[in-house]
């Protein structure tokens, strides 16, 4: 089955106690993406990946790290957690096309820092 | 930078009302994409419109494109329970990148 794969779902952390969220995709899509939602605030990318080796920051970057060392797989790093990154976690990938690309979500990582 | 607006936040309706959430983008849109996001789910692609004036139809569901390329409606007819979740527009700024508007969260009372 195509599709998204996020690790944890849920994670209670403490600040500054470094983390990593894990995404993986199984449909050789070239652009992977992160993505926090918060309520009345939609979903922000956080960074993006056009292929193996290539990031890029998105509009809320601060905080936060990622690496795209396989095609598959696009980490995201939370190297000192601060509870303002409390939120609602989603990674998505996509075909890259300038037709347009349709993103495919991950079930999505609730992350709670107290 | 790029800003996309959805309203209202939020819709309450009672079951067989119909309900529609707007899109509004501060600069023209390549194209448009939404997405279904059901309570405690992630979102679902569900259409892309890329004409100006373009109306596409997904049984219930009406999509609009504007005219000018900066807004964009989402039109339910008859809600149904099944309905409930929040919908997101995402418009397309340069060649890649999509900016998801704020989401319309839509409450269906039976």
């Amino acid at each position: 089955e195509a599709q998204v794969t996020q690790n944890p779902r849920y994670l209670i952390t403490v600040t500054g106690k470094k983390l990593t969220v894990t995404c993986s995709q199984n449909m050789n899509h070239e652009y992977m993406s992160w993505y926090r939602q918060d309520p009345g605030l939609g979903l922000r990318q956080i960074y993006y990946s056009m292929n193996v080796e290539v990031t890029d920051k998105g509009d809320v970057p601060e905080g936060y790290k990622v690496s795209r060392k396989e095609k598959r797989n696009f980490p995201l790093i939370l190297e000192s957690p601060s509870p303002n990154q409390t939120s609602l976690y989603f990674c998505a990938s996509s075909l890259l096309r300038v037709a347009g690309m349709s993103y495919t979500f991950g079930s999505g990582t609730r992350l709670t820092v107290v | 930078g790029q800003q996309v607006m959805q309203i209202p936040q939020y819709q309450h309706v009672q079951e067989g009302e119909d309900f529609t959430t707007y899109c509004n983008s501060s600069t023209t849109l390549s194209n448009i994409q939404w997405y279904k996001q059901r309570p405690g789910g992630h979102p679902v692609f569900l259409i892309q419109l890329v004409k100006s004036g373009e109306v596409k139809k997904q049984k219930r569901l009406t999509f609009q494109f504007g005219e000018a390329k900066k807004n964009s409606s989402l039109h339910i007819t008859a809600t149904q329970t099944t309905d409930v979740g929040t919908y997101f527009c995402a418009g397309l700024q340069g060649t890649y990148k999509y900016i998801f508007g704020t989401g319309t969260r839509l409450k269906v009372l039976a």
